[in-house]
């Protein structure tokens, strides 16, 4: 079965400080995965993807992230945090190959303090 | 293309009453998904469509709940009767196709059961 552990359900950074959100994964066979940025009151909307290209993925907003299969991980970074990025971030995972289950991460607040 | 659309954005009812939540999915999109998140429980997948045609309810809580698709532009969760432990925001996702692994969601129904 496939899962996602994100590790801290909080982080707070400064403004213009390196972000770092953490995931790792479970998957018996090769997965896809992703991030997603939920702000107040609204859906989720996709940050990044990963679907077996290239390990170092770039989305929006200017974060990426990089699988790294040896260690099961999909962390989530951009280099300088600002304001408009307190939000949550939601790590996912869904099995390659057509099964439909999209399973969340218990989420990662992220706070960004002048 | 105007997103995935839910009606309510917010609903307050009192335990007992019946609740029906509304979505639009994109056109197109041959999935749709019904999510609830909670604090507690963080995001859950409650139900999923494929082509209108329920494929897998197993989280669904109880019979209390219930999900349409009458057709491809329109979906219902419908909630009877409602309970405090009800009280979540609950979106609706859709995906164009099996070989997306990315989904797309509405902005939330706010449930408050009193």
């Amino acid at each position: 079965a496939q899962s996602v552990t994100q590790l801290g359900s909080h982080v707070s950074v400064s403004e213009g400080a390196l972000v770092l959100l953490r995931c790792n994964y479970s998957s018996s066979v090769p997965p896809y995965l992703f991030w997603y940025v939920q702000y107040p009151n609204q859906g989720l909307q996709l940050l990044l993807k990963y679907t077996s290209a290239a390990t170092l993925v770039k989305g929006i907003n200017g974060f990426e992230a990089e699988f790294k299969k040896s260690e099961t991980s999909f962390h989530l970074t951009k280099p300088s945090a600002h304001m408009s990025d307190a939000a949550e971030y939601f790590c996912a995972v869904i099995r390659s190959g057509g099964y439909n289950k999209l399973i969340f991460g218990a989420g990662t607040r992220l706070a960004v303090h002048p | 293309d105007a997103g995935v659309i839910q009606s309510p954005r917010h609903e307050v009812t009192e335990m007992g009453q019946e609740v029906t939540l509304r979505c639009k999915p994109i056109s197109g999109h041959d999935y749709l998904f019904w999510y609830r998140q909670t604090m507690m429980r963080g995001l859950e997948l409650l139900i999923y469509f494929n082509n209108n045609v329920p494929i897998d309810d197993s989280g669904m809580p109880e019979d209390r709940f219930s999900a349409k698709m009458p057709n491809a532009s329109f979906s219902t969760l419908k909630i009877q009767p409602s309970e405090p432990r009800d009280s979540a925001v609950y979106f609706c996702a859709t995906r164009p196709d099996v070989n997306t692994g990315e989904l797309f969601f509405g902005e939330g129904s706010r449930l408050t059961v009193l």
